[in-house]
């Protein structure tokens, strides 16, 4: 089973608000990933976690806080966004290294009023 | 820095009218190429992995070939259920990198 989940699908919030969103896999794999991505765009990283520890943040605004709880979770907190953070969020995961196949979920779609 | 380009954007195939995508990239010390395919507002989905130049994967109407320098994912007699953005992907010691994708359409 290749199977990343995230919840929820659809969010919508105003700017003031804070959400989380969250990703989980059962597959044992040591590396999960946040990504986002614009309409028409290729997917772009966020963060990557390593055996639950953060090994790479790719210049992210503070308002996007990653958490890995434990292995097999992920939560991306999300505080005072702006309408331009609106886009699809994507969580993947790997067995243990980034050059390994990652495996996507199906995303959740965010709109930021 | 990491480069990968597809070409064409965008591929308008009749039922049937096998064709092929091009990905090529510039990286240092690659690690993989990946191949993924996305419907529109979904995650993407995977396809292959390639590690080595010569290397081909096959996986119903697409297969998937790799040389130094580009990859070609080669769809034979697609159908309609074949349309959608077919991402390319390469990975070093630190990222994957995608390229923008082309979009597939399939016409019955």
């Amino acid at each position: 089973d290749t199977e990343v989940t995230q919840t929820p699908k659809h969010l919508v919030m105003g700017m003031t608000n804070k959400k989380s969103l969250k990703c989980e896999q059962h597959m044992g794999h040591r590396a999960m990933y946040w990504y986002k991505q614009k309409a028409k765009k290729p997917p772009e990283l966020m963060f990557v976690y390593s055996y639950e520890k953060l090994s790479i943040n790719e210049s992210v605004p503070s308002r996007f806080s990653p958490e890995c709880p434990n292995s097999s979770l992920l939560n991306l907190h999300l505080h005072a966004l702006q309408p331009e953070d609106s886009a699809l969020y994507l969580c993947a995961s790997s067995r243990d290294r980034v050059w390994e196949t990652q495996y996507f979920g199906p995303g959740t779609r965010l709109l930021v009023l | 820095e990491d480069q990968v380009t597809q070409s064409p954007e965008a591929l308008r195939l009749q039922e049937g009218e096998s064709s092929s995508l091009n990905c090529s990239y510039t990286v240092s010390g690659l690690r993989g190429l990946f191949w993924y395919r996305q419907d529109p507002g979904k995650g993407p989905e995977f396809l292959f992995t390639l590690y080595s130049a010569g290397e081909e994967k096959e996986k119903e109407r697409l297969k998937a070939t790799l040389t130094k320098k580009e990859s070609f994912l080669h769809i034979t007699a697609p159908k309609p259920e074949d349309s959608a953005t077919y991402l390319c992907a390469v990975s070093n010691d630190y990222k994957l990198s995608f390229g923008a994708g082309t979009t597939v359409t399939v016409r019955a």
